[in-house]
């Protein structure tokens, strides 16, 4: 069965330092994956997807994230925070052959203090 | 560009009465389509999804269901709603046929059964 993790519930970073928010998936197959935020009573916003080439993916904001298969994760990462990317992050992970279905993380809530 | 409407944006419903939601999506044409809902503003649960009009698969067992009438627009409803319906409903779509496109999400609705 296909599923993924985030291990943390909440991640605490001060602005201007490095964030990683952590993601890892179990898949059958080549896994399609992806990192989305949510800030309050919002819908979700795409940040970035890997899907082959590069490990190391580039989206939307400054985020960033690495593909390591031998791990099994996909780590969001930024090299300096922001206030402002005080969210709540998904990873998710698609399911092969099932209409585009999307399994998701249960989300971390990054918070980046001043 | 494509757009995802959502509407109503907030609805507050008594227990037993009946729910209808609506999604659209403008700028596009054959969208995959799906219903998510997120309790406590943490994990999204698939409802439902659709690859096409009267195409439609149910995740979880409740008394909500969902109809497509037209290509483009998915419809969320319930006859006699719970209290445990409350919670923040999410609308999504993406590009049919193609694994490697991410899921685009609507504004979302807000739902308190009181």
């Amino acid at each position: 069965a296909q599923s993924v993790a985030q291990p943390e519930d909440q991640v605490n970073v001060a602005e201007g330092n490095p964030l990683t928010v952590k993601c890892t998936y179990s898949v059958s197959g080549n896994p399609y994956l992806f990192w989305y935020v949510q800030y309050p009573n919002r819908g979700l916003q795409f940040l970035l997807k890997y899907i082959t080439g590069d490990n190391l993916v580039k989206g939307s904001y400054g985020f960033e994230a690495e593909f390591n298969k031998s791990q099994t994760s996909f780590h969001l990462k930024k090299p300096s925070a922001l206030v402002s990317d005080s969210a709540l992050y998904f990873c998710a992970v698609r399911v092969y052959n099932q209409g585009g279905k999307l399994i998701f993380g249960q989300g971390t809530e990054l918070s980046v203090k001043p | 560009s494509q757009t995802i409407h959502q509407w109503p944006a907030t609805l507050v419903q008594p227990v037993g009465s009946p729910l209808s939601l609506e999604c659209t999506v403008e700028g596009t044409s054959n969208p995959n389509l799906y219903w998510y809902r997120q309790a406590a503003g943490r994990g999204l649960q698939l409802l439902f999804y659709s690859i096409g009009i009267d195409q439609i698969s149910s995740e979880v067992p409740q008394n909500l269901s969902a109809s497509r009438p037209q290509d483009r627009q998915f419809i969320l409803s319930s006859k006699k709603l719970l209290l445990s319906d409350s919670g923040f409903y999410l609308c999504a779509w993406s590009v049919r046929r193609d694994p490697s496109y991410e899921q685009y999400f609507g504004p979302g609705t807000r739902l308190t059964v009181t």
